[in-house]
């Protein structure tokens, strides 16, 4: 079985100061796993994802995760948080077995907000 | 290109009524896959359908749940006798092959409220 937590219902930050978005997994194999954002009243709009190699995953506007097997995390970050990142983030994960099932098991969202 | 579209947009209904939700992939996406996200629930699978393959039903959550994709591409996700707890926003996505390291592209969703 595959699961994801996202620790914080909840994230503020200050505009122009760092942001972390937490998430942690758990599979039985290795992990691909994915970074969605979601604005109000709109679908799922793909961040980044790891597949394999560089730890470090730099995906759309400017936001980057960092794989770490060690601790079973794929944390999401950005150096310079705008207010117009404020929306709600998704982590998800799927097994790399080939017998696994290939839909996406989702965290359960994370709000961001981002104080001018 | 154009994205996975899903219409309709909205949905009112009342219980015990049938609905049928839309969902067109992006052309050429052989993968197709329903998720469900309700209030508190995040979001969850409901079917994942990969070219000709017999579907994988094992999220959909009762007998009332049946989804088709005819042709390989447009799929129709229906909710027979509808309940309240089935209000929720429908998520379509789609993938080039169902591999399980490809990107899902997310459809804008379909907001149904049972009354």
């Amino acid at each position: 079985a595959q699961s994801v937590a996202q620790p914080e219902d909840q994230v503020n930050v200050a505009e122009g100061n760092p942001l972390t978005v937490k998430c942690t997994y758990s599979v039985s194999g290795n992990p691909y796993l994915f970074w969605y954002v979601q604005y109000p009243n709109r679908g799922l709009q793909f961040l980044l994802k790891y597949i394999t190699g560089d730890n470090l995953v730099k995906g759309s506007y400017g936001f980057e995760a960092e794989f770490n097997k060690s601790q079973t995390s794929f944390h999401l970050k950005k150096p310079s948080a705008l207010v117009s990142d404020s929306a709600l983030y998704f982590c998800a994960v799927r097994d790399k077995g080939t017998g696994s099932a290939r839909q996406l098991t989702f965290g359960s969202g994370t709000q961001l907000t981002v104080l001018p | 290109g154009a994205g996975v579209s899903q219409s309709p947009s909205n949905k009112v209904t009342e219980k015990g009524k049938d609905v049928e939700l839309r969902c067109d992939p992006i052309s050429g996406h052989t993968a197709l896959y329903w998720y469900r996200q309700s209030l508190g629930q995040g979001l969850e699978f409901l079917i994942y359908f990969q070219g000709n393959s017999a579907p994988d039903k094992s999220g959909l959550p009762s007998d009332r749940f049946s989804a088709e994709r005819t042709g390989g591409s447009v799929s129709t996700l229906t909710i027979q006798r509808t309940q309240q707890e089935d209000s929720a926003v429908y998520l379509c996505a789609s993938s080039s092959g169902g591999l399980t390291a490809e990107t899902q592209y997310f459809g804008p969703g379909t907001r149904l409220l049972v009354l």
